[in-house]
């Protein structure tokens, strides 16, 4: 089985700051690596994704990923914040199952950034 | 692009009432997939349907009966709904249900139940 963990609930930067944001998986083989954005009242929407070749995965809005195999782990960073990046974060893995695929979800990690 | 409408944005229903939600998509997608998200829960899968006429069961869909009558909706029931139950209900869909494919989610329904 896969899951998911994101150890921090909550995140306050301030703007202009570093930013990164943990993500660890479980999972029997490689999976497919995912990291969503929720801004408020809205679904959510794809930031970036690994499934092979560099371990640095470049993303939407100047955010980036790194997987790491030893770790089973898919940190989220960003150089410099901005206040609009204030939004709920979610790292996501997927396997293949059957004749769709299953993708497991942490349970996020809200983004507050303040000026 | 696309564009996945759900309806209604906001559901108020009473304890043991059946409630029905709705998704539309222009994406031409072949899976679509309900997930349900709860405060501090993250998002949990409840059915997906890999195309017209086919249902798969999630790990939450217990409660709930789907619907995918056309290639462009896909309709989630709940088949009694629980008091003080709240949650967003979110719909998404995505080209063909591959591990590494993107979903497009919509902007969610909003459960209350007196």
């Amino acid at each position: 089985a896969q899951s998911v963990t994101q150890p921090d609930a909550r995140v306050t930067v301030s703007e202009g700051a570093s930013l990164q944001l943990r993500c660890k998986y479980s999972s029997s083989v490689t999976p497919y690596l995912f990291w969503y954005v929720q801004y408020p009242r809205q679904g959510l929407q794809l930031l970036l994704k690994y499934y092979s070749g560099d371990p640095v995965v470049q993303g939407v809005n100047g955010f980036e990923a790194e997987f790491s195999k030893s770790n089973s782990s898919f940190h989220l960073r960003k150089a410099s914040v901005h206040w609009s990046d204030s939004a709920v974060y979610f790292c996501a893995v997927s396997q293949q199952q059957g004749t769709g695929s299953k993708l497991s979800f942490g349970k996020g990690a809200k983004l507050t950034v303040s000026p | 692009g696309g564009i996945i409408t759900q309806t209604p944005k906001f559901l108020i229903g009473q304890e043991g009432q059946k409630l029905t939600l709705k998704c539309q998509q222009n994406f031409n997608h072949d899976t679509m997939y309900w997930y349900r998200q709860d405060s501090g829960k993250g998002l949990r899968l409840i059915y997906y349907s890999i195309t017209e006429n086919d249902l798969q069961k999630g790990d939450l869909s217990e409660g709930y009966d789907a619907s995918r009558e056309k290639k462009s909706s896909f309709s989630l029931t709940v088949t009694s709904a629980q008091k003080n139950e709240m949650a967003v209900f979110l719909c998404a869909s995505s080209t063909w249900g591959f591990s590494a494919e993107t979903l497009y989610f919509g902007s969610g329904t909003r459960l209350t139940v007196l």
